[in-house]
C-alpha cells in the first residue's frame, strides 16, 4: 500500500483483557518497528523485526507484550492481561532499509485500558 | 546510552514569527538526526534529516544544521505559518537500529 496502515485505529479494553494490534508496512519494506507513545511523551522503541525475523525486543515492558512478522510483511503486537498503564499509543513503522534511514510511521492504534 | 534533549513547550507564536526548537543529543558514534512532525490526530512524518556532522536537512522552509561540536541539531523556520502547527520531535538513530526520541514540543501558531 501507500503507506503504513495499523488498525484498529482505536481500542478499549476491560483491565485483564488480551488485545491484538495489526500493522501493514509499505509492501517491500524490510524493516518494522513498534513504538509505545504515551500521553505527552515522545514514542519509545519496543521492538524490531527485519522480514520475519524479531531481532531486538528490549524494549518490550513485560512477557505480556508480545509480537511477531510470521511472512515478513504483516505484523501484530499481542498485550496479554491488558493493565491501565499499557494505555497509550501503539505506532508502527517500516523502512525499505535494514538501517533505519528515516521511516515511514503509521497513524497508529490508540489503546484505552479502563 | 543514546538520548535526545529537547526543549520543552508549549511554544506559541504568532504567524511570520522566526520559529527555533532546541535539540541536543548524546549518542556514541555518529548517529544520524531527524525532525518529525505530528499533527493533530495523525502519526510522525518525515520533516528533514541530516546524516553527518555539518549537513543541513531542510524540508516546507524549516531547517537544522547537524552540529557536531556543540551535539545540536536545532529545528529553524523564519516565519511560521498557522499550518505550521504541531507537535516537533527531535530523534536520533544511533546504533542498533531504534531511534530515540525527545518528548516533542508543541507548537501553536495564531494569526
Amino acid at each position: 500500500g501507500a503507506g503504513v496502515s495499523q488498525s484498529p485505529r482505536y481500542k478499549v479494553a476491560k483491565r485483564g483483557q488480551d488485545v491484538a494490534l495489526r500493522c501493514d508496512p509499505i509492501s517491500g519494506h524490510v524493516s518494522l518497528f513498534w513504538y509505545q507513545q504515551a500521553l505527552g511523551q515522545g514514542p519509545e522503541f519496543l521492538t524490531y523485526f527485519q522480514n520475519e525475523a524479531q531481532l531486538d525486543k528490549s524494549g518490550l515492558p513485560s512477557d505480556r507484550f508480545f509480537a511477531e512478522r510470521p511472512e515478513g510483511s504483516v505484523s501484530t503486537l499481542k498485550i496479554q492481561r491488558t493493565q491501565q498503564e499499557d494505555s497509550a499509543v501503539y505506532l508502527c513503522a517500516s523502512s525499505l532499509a535494514v538501517w533505519g534511514d528515516g521511516y515511514t510511521f503509521g497513524s497508529g492504534t490508540r489503546l484505552t485500558v479502563v | 546510552g543514546d538520548s535526545v534533549t529537547q526543549m520543552e513547550g508549549p511554544v506559541t507564536l504568532s504567524e511570520e514569527a522566526f520559529l527555533t526548537i532546541n535539540c541536543t543529543y548524546t549518542a556514541t558514534g555518529y548517529p544520524s538526526l531527524f525532525w518529525y512532525v505530528q499533527y493533530p490526530g495523525e502519526g510522525l512524518q518525515l520533516l528533514l534529516k541530516a546524516t553527518k556532522a555539518d549537513d543541513k536537512g531542510s524540508n516546507k522552509g524549516f531547517e537544522a544544521t547537524y552540529r557536531k561540536e556543540t551535539t545540536s541539531f536545532h529545528l529553524e523556520k523564519g516565519s511560521v505559518q498557522v499550518s505550521d502547527s504541531a507537535v516537533y520531535f527531535c530523534a536520533l538513530s544511533g546504533t542498533g537500529n531504534q531511534f530515540y526520541f525527545g518528548t516533542g514540543t508543541s507548537l501553536t501558531v495564531i494569526p
